[in-house]
């Protein structure tokens, strides 16, 4: 699976987009990028997931490049209950097994 | 509630003694995944199970780790002869094979060995 680089931590107002950044710069074809949350105590949570397209849920919108070397998530108003740790994983197909996870980027909402 | 579930929430052992852990995936989920997370690290890969064969585990995990899933329902995870290093947090998660594998994470059980 690809590494991933993503800042150590960063700070967004409430109502705000929050735009998290990833860098995936030795993906390969096959490989999906998955984001995942983990909010203090909890388990991580999944996010959204897209292998070339942009992609938008109820969550949030990620937006790959066009040379998939670089993705970033966007929490489009972001709320005091979005403060987590943000994972950026690649996987090498949708039929692999383990996550691979960083240390990923805290987000903080601030009022 | 249909989550992932386990058991139990936190552990407090002394060193040297054995400890297990149990998870209880989603009804549907034929994945079932362990990973370990200590404080301020992403959590780490320790072994993943699809129904009730083993399919890979990390070098993490060490002869003294165990993890089973003997009816492809639920899973076990023992450590024996405990060490304070295995102090962590011990994540289940559970997938499909198929489709998009995003994978649903249990809360959780926080082990301090003493």
């Amino acid at each position: 699976d690809a590494k991933t680089t993503q800042p150590p931590s960063m700070d967004c107002a409430e109502g705000r987009a929050a735009n998290l950044p990833c860098n995936h710069s030795t993906i390969s074809g096959n490989e999906y990028v998955y984001w995942y949350r983990q909010i203090h105590s909890q388990g991580p949570q999944y996010i959204i997931h897209g292998l070339k397209n942009n992609e938008t849920n109820e969550m949030a919108s990620l937006i790959i490049t066009e040379d998939r070397k670089s993705s970033t998530l966007i929490l489009p108003h972001a709320t005091l209950r979005d403060t987590a740790v943000y994972y950026c994983i690649v996987k090498m197909s949708t039929n692999a097994g383990k996550s691979t996870f960083g240390d990923g980027t805290t987000l903080t909402v601030k009022p | 509630d249909t989550g992932v579930s386990q058991d139990p929430r936190h552990k407090i052992t002394k060193r040297g003694q054995n400890v297990t852990f149990r998870c209880d995936p989603i009804s549907e989920h034929n994945r079932l995944y362990w990973y370990r997370q200590t404080l301020g690290q992403g959590p780490e890969f320790l072994t993943y199970f699809q129904n009730e064969a083993q399919l890979e585990k990390s070098r993490l995990l060490s002869d003294r780790f165990s993890a089973e899933r003997p009816k492809g329902s639920f899973s076990t995870l023992e450590i024996q002869r405990t060490e304070q290093g295995d102090s962590a947090m011990y994540l289940c998660a559970s997938s499909l094979s198929s489709g998009s594998h995003e994978q649903y994470f249990g809360p959780g059980t926080r082990l301090t060995v003493t």
